[in-house]
């Protein structure tokens, strides 16, 4: 069975700061890796995914993120925190792909501060 | 286009009561997912359709949950009779069913169980 952990239930950057949220997985098969974010009151929206390939993934917004199978990662990074970005991400992994169903991670809440 | 369509937004009732939640997905997605998300919590999923098929449903909790899918479209979700831990977000999604896919999530249904 597949797992992911996301390191810090609340993260908290200036504006204009990087920001990086940290994801681990588990997953005996090669994974299949999802970032999505939630606004209040909304659903999820996908940022980003890894399937095979390219290990460092562009998504919408300015977020990249890169899978790395030796540390069984797949951080999310920004370069520059906007207010907009003020939100809850969640990191989801696959093993049978996009058409299974989704292991999440709890999320992490991202603060920005002004 | 339109996206996946859930209704009711938001619903309150009596514990034993019973509460059913629809949902409509993105057309031409063959694929559809019911999931339960709790106060900070990741969504956790409870079934998988392919078509009108039931295809993973092995986290619904049967004795009070079903769900179905006719005519492979439209979904409902019950339970009956609603408990009290049953409160929270419950999530739609639909995708094509591809490896390489994205799940595409609606707003979800909030419940409340007093």
């Amino acid at each position: 069975a597949q797992s992911v952990t996301q390191l810090g239930s609340h993260v908290s950057v200036s504006e204009g700061a990087l920001v990086l949220l940290r994801c681990n997985y588990s997953s005996s098969v090669p994974p299949y890796l999802f970032w999505y974010v939630q606004y209040p009151n909304q659903g999820l929206q996908l940022l980003l995914k890894y399937t095979t390939g390219a290990t460092l993934v562009k998504g919408i917004n300015g977020f990249e993120a890169e899978f790395k199978k030796s540390e069984t990662s797949f951080h999310l990074t920004k370069p520059s925190a906007h207010m907009s970005d003020a939100a809850e991400y969640f990191c989801a992994v696959s093993v049978g792909g996009g058409a299974d169903g989704l292991t999440f991670g709890k999320g992490t809440h991202l603060i920005i501060q002004p | 286009e339109a996206g996946v369509v859930q209704s009711p937004r938001y619903k309150i009732i009596e514990k034993k009561q019973p509460v059913a939640f629809w949902c409509n997905p993105i057309s031409g997605h063959n694929t559809l997912y019911w999931y339960l998300q709790n106060l900070g919590q990741g969504p956790e999923l409870l079934i998988r359709y392919e078509n009108e098929e039931a295809v993973d449903d092995s986290q619904l909790p049967k004795d009070r949950f079903s769900a179905e899918r006719l005519k492979g479209v439209d979904s409902t979700l019950k339970i009956q009779p609603a408990e009290l831990g049953d409160s929270a977000v419950y999530l739609c999604a639909s995708s094509l069913g591809l490896r390489s896919d994205t799940q595409y999530f609606g707003p979800g249904t909030r419940l409340t169980v007093l």
